[in-house]
């Protein structure tokens, strides 16, 4: 298997629901990453896990929270988000921080 | 600082070569990669190149890195209407924990 899974594909949330998008990977990468890519723009980092720890948190809002529940899931629990932040949140895993894999992604729209 | 700089667009005929052109700032990049991306989906990772070489080929794919002056390049030979997509290069740095700096894409149309 060397793929990443994200789920759902797509997403339309209100700004007061809570809800979850999910990554899994078992290629055995022990880094697992989150991005935001808005239309037009490159991906922009968002988390970094590292053997299941928080390694980089890139000053995202408390809306957006991560989870790592083990080295093979990566969770992003939204909460109250905004308009703005629909965007394809990309989920992505690495051995050794090079040779990165990028999953297909969740478009996410808020209304 | 960190910066990747692309062109933003390409034209190409179908069955001509495309090369694609990239630039970093940081001389500590320790890889570089070529990344595709079609409408709607994820990023494909295309090749990645250590930055000790000089060069790397992969079927239609050959990857130039001239390390003196900061240049990427990307070369699809013989491309196809396949190949149209924007893509990225991107670099991480020795320590930087996994942050992959992304240029802002080029735009790649193929021509029939």
């Amino acid at each position: 298997d060397t793929e990443v899974t994200q789920t759902p594909k797509h997403l339309v949330m209100g700004m007061t629901n809570k809800k979850s998008l999910k990554c899994e990977q078992h290629m055995g990468h022990r880094a697992m990453y989150w991005y935001k890519q808005k239309a037009k723009k490159p991906p922009e980092l968002m988390f970094v896990y590292s053997y299941e720890k928080l390694s980089i948190n890139e000053s995202v809002p408390s809306r957006f929270s991560p989870e790592c529940p083990n080295s093979s899931l990566l969770n992003l629990h939204l909460h109250a988000l905004q308009p703005e932040d629909s965007a394809l949140y990309l989920c992505a895993s690495s051995q050794d921080f090079y040779g990165y894999t990028f999953g297909s992604g969740t478009r996410l729209t808020v209304v | 600082g960190e910066d990747v700089e692309q062109s933003l667009f390409l034209s190409v005929r179908e069955g001509d070569s495309s090369v694609i052109n990239c630039t970093y700032t940081d001389s500590s990049s320790t890889y570089l990669y070529w990344y595709k991306q079609e409408p709607g989906a994820g990023l494909q990772l295309l090749t990645y190149i250590f930055s000790n070489m000089d060069m790397k080929q992969d079927q239609r794919l050959t990857v130039l890195l001239n390390k003196k002056d900061k240049h990427l390049s990307l070369r699809i030979a013989d491309t196809q209407t396949g190949d149209s997509a924007i893509y990225f290069c991107a670099e991480s740095m020795r320590g930087s924990q996994g942050n992959l700096i992304f240029g802002k894409g080029t735009k790649l149309s193929v021509k029939p």
